[in-house]
């Protein structure tokens, strides 16, 4: 089945520090790839999104590049803030063998981020 | 702007009780689903729908049902709440137009006690 790998955190990091969190993934065919951010007491919003191989996603300062010889989908950032402090979660969504997906993702376990002043 | 809106942010109820989690959303999405959220475990699916009176299991269904009656409203039943069942529960939608784009609610935090 298809599975959703992050580095575990939670991870630390000073005012314009670069980021990196890794996500690998296993899934059937070709998924579409996902970054959710979620805030203190907020639901999930999406942050970005890569439909098929060697796309970047981008926003906000953050990219991911969609990698299929590798399988992941690594959330960056070249110098975060106090702001970005969110729990960030990696996701797919790939098509059912012989049908449709209906829009189900699979997410990881979420990485929690802190940035210090 | 698009929205999910779900009934409470906060419930408190004692094992044994009946819940209902109530979700609405304002963008006539097909897709609907509810998830359960614990540290450490990330999201998991309980159902979803994909169209009105149409509901599926998820990853972790037991313990659970859904309603859904009409399109932009989506309900997750708790015939029996168990102390296993505290828990932050999230409700998404989405469209085959939008890529799979799941657009979230704020999010329920259910206690039993």
């Amino acid at each position: 089945g298809n599975s959703v790998t992050q580095m575990e955190g939670p991870v630390t990091l000073s005012e314009e520090a670069f980021l990196t969190i890794n996500c690998t993934y296993t899934a059937t065919g070709y998924p579409s790839l996902f970054w959710y951010v979620q805030y203190p007491g907020e639901g999930l919003q999406l942050l970005l999104k890569a439909t098929k191989a060697d796309d970047k996603g981008s926003n906000k300062g953050f990219e991911a590049t969609y990698r299929k010889e590798t399988t992941s989908f690594h959330l960056e950032k070249g110098s975060v803030q106090v702001s970005d402090s969110a729990v960030y979660f990696c996701a797919l969504s790939a098509p059912f063998a012989g049908g449709t997906s209906y829009g189900k993702l699979t997410f990881g376990q979420g990485t929690i981020l802190t940035v210090h002043p | 702007d698009v929205k999910v809106t779900q009934s409470s942010r906060y419930l408190v109820k004692r094992t044994g009780e009946k819940v209902f989690l109530e979700c609405v959303q304002d963008m006539d999405h097909e897709n609907m689903f509810w998830y359960r959220q614990d540290p450490g475990l990330g999201l998991r699916l309980i159902y979803f729908s994909y169209d009105v009176k149409m509901k599926e299991k998820g990853d972790i269904p037991e313990g659970y049902s859904v309603s859904r009656e009409k399109k932009e409203r989506f309900s997750l039943i708790l015939e029996s709440a168990s102390t296993n069942q505290t828990s932050m529960y999230l409700c998404a939608s989405s469209s085959p137009g939008t890529g799979d784009w799941q657009y979230f609610g704020p999010g329920t935090r259910l206690t039993v006690t």
